[in-house]
């Protein structure tokens, strides 16, 4: 079956820091990669998408490479901000609607 | 154009009595999937509606029951409450076009179990 690894948080950045999440998956066939973000007391926001190998998804300064060769997905952004401290979810699709998600990550970035 | 809603946002039961939770999808979404979100296991795939019909069901117990009206509303009924039940209950539709069909969160319903 399907499968998502995230690393465990929480992560602790200084703004202005390098981020890194990492996510690897396990999956049949070709799947879709995502990555959502979930901030306090809210449900979940789509933040990027790849639907093929070596696509890379990109908003808000946040990327993510889907590299089929070593089964992964990992988060980066340039330059955190205080405002981007949230849990963080890698999540796939095989086909239709169903997502399988990682356990999440949390990001804390102070001043 | 509106999100995805989700009525109640909180609610607190007793063990062993029935909740019944309400989702209304975007408007012209016709799938809806329901997702559990707990600490230890994180978020879990329920079940998921198309055109009033379940396409897709997750391993949980027979307690779990959804269904979907023809203006694709849903809702999702959980019954003999237990304590382990106690979480967040996320709706998720979509429009089921584009590749892959992108799935829009409603903020939830927090459900506690005393």
């Amino acid at each position: 079956g399907n499968s998502v690894t995230q690393m465990e948080g929480p992560v602790t950045l200084s703004e202005e820091a390098f981020l890194t999440i990492n996510c690897t998956y396990t999956a049949t066939g070709y799947p879709s990669l995502f990555w959502y973000v979930q901030y306090p007391g809210e449900g979940l926001q789509l933040l990027l998408k790849a639907t093929k190998a070596d696509d890379k998804g990109s908003n808000k300064g946040f990327e993510a490479t889907y590299r089929k060769e070593t089964t992964s997905f990992h988060l980066e952004k340039g330059s955190v901000q205080v405002s981007d401290s949230a849990v963080y979810f890698c999540a796939l699709t095989s086909g239709y609607s169903t997502l399988t998600f990682g356990k999440g990550t949390m990001l804390l970035v102070s001043p | 154009k509106a999100g995805v809603t989700q009525t109640p946002r909180y609610l607190i039961k007793t063990r062993g009595q029935q909740v019944t939770l309400s989702c209304s999808p975007i408007s012209g979404h016709r799938s809806v999937s329901w997702y559990q979100q707990t600490p230890g296991q994180g978020l879990q795939f329920l079940f998921e509606y198309f055109s009033e019909t379940q396409r897709n069901k997750g391993n949980f117990p027979g307690r779990f029951s959804g269904r979907q009206f023809s203006n694709s509303r849903s809702e999702m009924n959980v019954s003999t409450l237990e304590l382990g039940d106690s979480a967040l209950y996320l709706c998720a539709s979509s429009i089921e076009r584009g590749d892959p069909y992108e799935q829009y969160f409603g903020p939830g319903t927090r459900l506690t179990v005393t």
